[in-house]
This record gives structure tokens, sequence and C-alpha cells, in this order.
């Protein structure tokens, strides 16, 4: 069972393109990050979400509590942005997704 | 203020061996645990710690045991090294919802 589904697993954009990472998670949470984790390389946390809408530069998160989802966006996409993208819920522990993997060709 | 320090990067056993992963934080988390990551299947949660003293196990603890002595460290003991162990491990601490990940260490098993 898991509590923490993404969508879509790979993906494959041109530079530019507008970009939209889905989470759905089944269990009751206190906030929800957007985790970016680029090949080889160490975890960071992009955002932290209880409600609403964040935006830091080119990437917007957004979170609708009631309906359960969370949707991360990445606009003008660009090669630097291919990582992989994890959706992570603080609930009694942390629960992850498996991951999206964000390709972007210039 | 060096966040979470995760030693060592990279480390290959033998069938086996034992080993200790080492994690530090300086943010004086109460919360840390050790995950690993295999692919396809996401971050899996082996043991946590919410303060010094107190452990308790995740979703796939066998063949690893933890301490926590201090705030600071948690180090992560793989007793008796299989090749199912085999992946890469990462250390985290968090208070709140904020959440610091380590840089994660690549283990091999032979």
């Amino acid at each position: 069972k898991n509590e923490v589904e993404q969508s879509p697993q790979n993906l494959t954009a041109q530079e530019g393109e507008f970009i939209t990472i889905n989470c759905s998670y089944s269990v009751g949470i206190s906030a929800l990050h957007w985790l970016q984790q680029h090949p080889g390389g160490g975890i960071v946390s992009l955002f932290m979400l209880s409600s609403g809408k964040k935006k830091h530069g080119r990437l917007i998160a957004t979170i609708n509590i009631q309906e359960k989802h969370s949707s991360l966006h990445i606009t003008a996409s660009h090669p630097r942005d291919s990582a992989v993208y994890i959706c992570a819920v603080a609930g009694n522990q942390f629960y992850f997704g498996t991951g999206t993997s964000l390709t972007v060709i210039p | 203020n060096a966040g979470v320090t995760q030693t060592p990067k990279f480390q290959v056993l033998k069938t086996g061996q034992s080993m200790t992963l080492q994690c530090a934080q300086d943010m004086n988390h109460e919360y840390m645990s050790w995950y690993r990551q295999d692919p396809g299947m996401g971050l899996r949660l082996i043991h946590y710690s919410v303060g010094a003293g107190i452990t308790d196990q995740g979703e796939v603890p066998n063949g690893y045991n933890v301490s926590r002595s201090t705030t600071e460290d948690f180090p992560l003991r793989l007793l008796s090294a299989a090749p199912s162990q085999t992946s890469v491990y990462f250390c985290a601490s968090s208070l709140g919802e904020k959440l610091f990940f380590g840089s994660g260490t690549q283990l091999s098993v032979l």
C-alpha cells in the first residue's frame, strides 16, 4: 500500500516547456515537501507546504488539503532542472513517493 | 552550521562484514531517521529516533541497529552485511515540518 502516489514516473520535455508533476496521498498530514535529487546527488527540500501555493523563481507548488493532492509546476524548463522530484508528506512519520524522473532536452 | 553530515559516501563490504554509517546534525533537531533508496521503490524508513535515548523501527529494520546517545548523532549499524543491503542510504533530520538530508552513502555488499 503506497501512502503517496506520484505521476508521471518519467517525463521528458523540451527546454522552455511548462511541466507539471502530481502527488496524491492517503494519510492525514501536517505538511508536504517537494524534494529534488540530482543524479548521484543528495536530496534537498524545494518547498514545504501546508496550504495554498508557494513560488520560488520558476517553480510553483500547490496543495489541496481537502482533495489530498499537490502539484509541482516548472515554468520555462531548463536542462539544469533535470532531476528526480520526490513528494514527501509529514504525517506520524514521513512518507515518500517513488519520484518523477525529469529530463529536459536542450 | 553544517546541516546533516553523513559518512562515508561510498563503501564496499563483503557478505558477513559489519560496519557503521555515521550521521550527525548540528541543528538541534529531535527527529532523526535512516532511509534506504532502491530503484523504483522510493525512500523506505529503516529506523528513526524522536530524541536522545529513544529509537524505533521503521518499515525495513531487519539487519540494522541504531542508537541515539546524543541529540547530534544517529549511527546506523549493519550487523552482518548481506547483498540485499546493497542500496543508497540517507540520513535525515527534522524539526517540525523542516526536513534535511545527508548527502547519502552508496553501499555495495559483494
